[in-house]
């Protein structure tokens, strides 16, 4: 079973900077099957991107995915008041387990 | 609008048993893999269970194995688990997710609010 470890568990920031949250899984990750979600306090997750770097339907491009392998990164551009939220990587190729999660909040 | 509405949640005690329904509207319910994922409190997110498009392969967390069977009604465009030897470890919220594909080995692009469940004596 593989196994995301994400980091930092915390991201303290500022808005209008950058935010880089790493997803690390402990084998390759098959056609890059790996997708990130967001979410905020009594919500829903959200898909943000799929495929490792495709951003789901009505994703702003601030949010970018990137890498292949077992390394991905999720890239937000430029922090905006509503990107304030808990970040989850979640690889697909077999039983689909999440990482355990960034919390990116105001610093 | 598509949409996923779970319901079924309460309070049950240890041992006990609980099925948690999930309605879908606004697609073809029949296009699509599924899936039910929790939240504990105060915790991150675990895939609970899956299946594909017509009910003919599930698969499930090895926390759940033995315990829980999910099933879905295309014509009601229904998805539902029944969960069974229930243990304070599965209190949580329970969310019902849409696949993006038949099966229920890809990623999910649209989730329910969820349903909590509570396990305590």
């Amino acid at each position: 079973e593989i196994v995301l470890t994400q980091s930092p568990g915390t991201l303290s920031l500022s808005p209008g900077e950058r935010a880089t949250l790493s997803c690390r899984a402990s084998q390759s990750v098959s056609s890059s099957y790996l997708a990130w979600y967001q979410q905020k306090p009594g919500q829903a997750p959200r898909l943000l991107i799929y495929g490792a770097s495709s951003r789901a339907t009505g994703i702003p491009d601030r949010f970018s995915g990137s890498g292949s392998g077992t390394d991905f990164t999720l890239t937000i551009s430029r922090l905006e008041p509503e990107d304030f939220a808990v970040y989850y990587c979640q690889q697909y190729g077999s039983s689909p387990p999440f990482g355990g999660g960034t919390k990116v909040e105001i610093k | 609008e598509v949409q996923l509405v779970e319901s079924g949640g309460g309070v049950v005690r240890p041992g006990g048993s609980l099925r948690l329904s999930c309605a879908a509207s606004g697609f073809t319910f029949d296009d699509y893999g599924m899936s039910w994922v929790r939240q504990a409190p105060g915790k991150g997110l675990e895939w609970v269970s899956g299946i594909n498009w017509n009910g003919g392969s599930t698969g499930y967390a090895d926390s759940v194995k033995g315990r829980f069977t999910i099933s879905r009604d295309n014509a009601k465009n229904s998805l539902y688990l029944q969960m069974n030897s229930l243990r304070a470890e599965d209190t949580a919220l329970y969310h019902c997710a849409r696949v993006a594909a038949e099966d229920y080995y890809y990623y999910m692009d649209v989730w329910g609010k969820g349903t909590t469940v509570t396990v305590s004596s």
